[in-house]
């Protein structure tokens, strides 16, 4: 049963700052890692999908992948009040239809 | 693109009646829909996984006789719950991979079910 770990914070951040979320799995076939924010009250939004080792940049998020580790980071550039949520590493599980979500890490940056 | 609607987005409902939610992939045919249930300050627990015209799969504990899932056409899927319960309050959220590329999930905007 493949496994996906995060802290779940809270972490908190100036505004400004770098926020760096991990998130580490528990097998080495997996080849796709998604990124969610979730809101309070509403559902996951997709925010990063990275495939392959090394950093993926979109905007003000970065997502690093390490496949030897079996780690994903995302990095949050410039930190923002409304970046405040819980993001949610996934998984594809092994038979690549499921997807096995993180507990998820509570950001909150403060003004 | 890759937008998923669902409707209600809240309903009320008394002990021992059924409530249908309905999941729709707005401008994408999906493959596969999922249902998942998420209790506040908790993670998402995945209910259920349906593929268009085969019987859903549902997850260990979960009651398929209560929580009835039809997956019609490649745009469609519905949840509907059963003589409802207090106890089956929740936020209830679908999401759906796309045909043309199943390993991602487009998420619905939820729906959030009270039971009285």
């Amino acid at each position: 049963q493949k496994e996906v770990e995060q802290n779940s914070g809270p972490l908190s951040v100036p505004e400004g700052a770098i926020a760096s979320l991990n998130c580490t799995y528990s097998d080495r076939v997996s080849q796709s890692f998604f990124w969610y924010r979730q809101y309070s009250g509403k559902s996951p939004e997709l925010i990063m999908s990275i495939y392959s080792n090394g950093d993926k940049e979109d905007g003000r998020f970065t997502a690093q992948l390490n496949k030897a580790s079996q780690y994903v980071s995302l990095l949050i550039r410039d930190s923002q009040p409304s970046d405040s949520a819980t993001y949610l590493c996934a998984v594809p599980d092994n038979y690549g239809q499921n997807f096995v979500f993180g507990p998820g890490t509570r950001l909150s940056v403060l003004p | 693109g890759a937008v998923v609607s669902q409707h209600p987005s809240r309903v009320i409902c008394k002990s021992g009646t059924s409530v249908k939610i309905e999941c729709r992939s707005l401008d994408f045919q999906a493959t596969t829909m999922f249902w998942y249930r998420q209790f506040p300050k908790k993670s998402l627990m995945l209910m259920a996984t349906s593929n268009e015209g085969s019987k859903a799969t549902y997850e260990q504990g979960v009651e398929k006789d209560k929580f009835l899932i039809n997956h019609a056409s490649l745009t469609l899927s519905t949840l509907t719950v059963t003589s409802a319960h207090p106890e089956d309050s929740s936020f209830y959220i679908c999401s759906a991979s796309p045909m043309v590329k199943d390993d991602e999930q487009f998420f619905g905007p939820g729906t959030r079910l009270t039971v009285l």
